[in-house]
C-alpha cells in the first residue's frame, strides 16, 4: 500500500533551536519527493523538491536529505525562527497522477 | 503575477444545494489540480489537468463532483448536490507540466455544508 508517514505528529521548540522532521515512504514507483510548509488558513508553499538521485536540498534555514534506498526523508530546520510555527506535509509523487500526503508534522516556535 | 486565485473564499451552503468553486491558475501554467484538505484525511488530490485535458479523476470521491477547464485560465469543481461530509477546504494549484516542477497552491475555499 501506497503510504507517507512523518513523525512526530507535533513538535514545541525554542526559538533559535534546531528541529528534524522525518517522513518514510513506501510509495512505489518513486519520482520525487517534496516538503511543504502550510501556514494556519493558507495553502501550502513548496520549499524542496527531491529526485531519486539527489540526497540533499537546502533552501535557507530548510535543509531535506533522501535515502532512496530505506525510503526516509528528513526536513532540518536552523535557527528556528516564530515564522517557522506551521504544518510541515511531506509528500511523494510516484507519478504524474499518483500524489500521496503525509498527515504533516505541527511545529510550534515558542519565543 | 497574483499567484492562483480562487473563489469564493468561503461557502456556506445547506445540504442539497449546488456549490461551483472556480480557480484560475498562473499564466503559463499548463497543469492544475484540484485538491481536499480534511482533519481526518489530510490533503487528497481530486483530479488534475494537463493543457486543459483532465488526465486522471480517480481522486474524485462521488459522481456528485466535477469538474471542467474550459481554458488554460478558468477552472470549475462543481458539488452537485452538496452533502455535510463535503465540508472541506478545497484547493487549486498549478504548475508546469513535463517533470517535478513546483506546485503554487491558491488560498483554499473553505466550503460548510449544513
Amino acid at each position: 500500500k501506497n503510504q507517507v508517514e512523518q513523525s512526530p505528529q507535533s513538535l514545541i521548540i525554542l526559538e533559535g533551536k534546531n528541529c528534524t522532521l522525518q517522513c518514510n515512504y513506501t510509495v512505489s514507483p518513486f519520482s520525487n519527493l517534496r516538503w511543504y510548509k502550510q501556514d494556519t488558513g493558507r495553502g501550502p508553499v513548496s520549499l524542496t523538491i527531491m529526485t531519486f538521485s539527489e540526497n540533499t536540498k537546502s533552501n535557507g534555514r530548510y535543509t531535506a536529505t533522501l535515502d532512496a534506498d530505506t525510503k526516509q526523508s528528513s526536513l532540518h530546520i536552523t535557527a528556528s525562527q516564530l515564522s517557522d510555527s506551521a504544518s510541515y506535509i511531506c509528500v511523494v509523487m510516484g507519478s504524474a497522477s499518483k500524489i500521496i500526503f503525509g498527515s504533516g508534522t505541527r511545529l510550534s516556535i515558542r519565543p | 503575477d497574483a499567484g492562483v486565485i480562487q473563489s469564493p473564499r468561503h461557502e456556506v451552503t445547506e445540504m442539497g444545494q449546488e456549490v461551483t468553486l472556480r480557480c484560475k491558475p498562473i499564466s503559463g501554467h499548463n497543469s492544475l489540480f484540484w485538491y481536499r484538505q480534511t482533519m481526518m484525511r489530510g490533503l487528497e488530490l481530486l483530479i488534475y489537468f494537463n493543457n486543459n485535458v483532465p488526465i486522471d479523476d480517480s481522486g474524485m470521491p462521488e459522481d456528485r463532483f466535477s469538474a471542467k477547464m474550459p481554458n488554460a485560465s478558468f477552472s470549475t469543481l462543481k458539488i452537485q448536490p452538496s452533502e455535510p461530509r463535503d465540508s472541506a477546504v478545497y484547493f487549486c494549484a498549478s504548475s508546469l507540466a513535463g517533470g517535478p516542477h513546483e506546485q503554487f497552491f491558491g488560498p483554499g475555499t473553505r466550503l460548510t455544508v449544513l
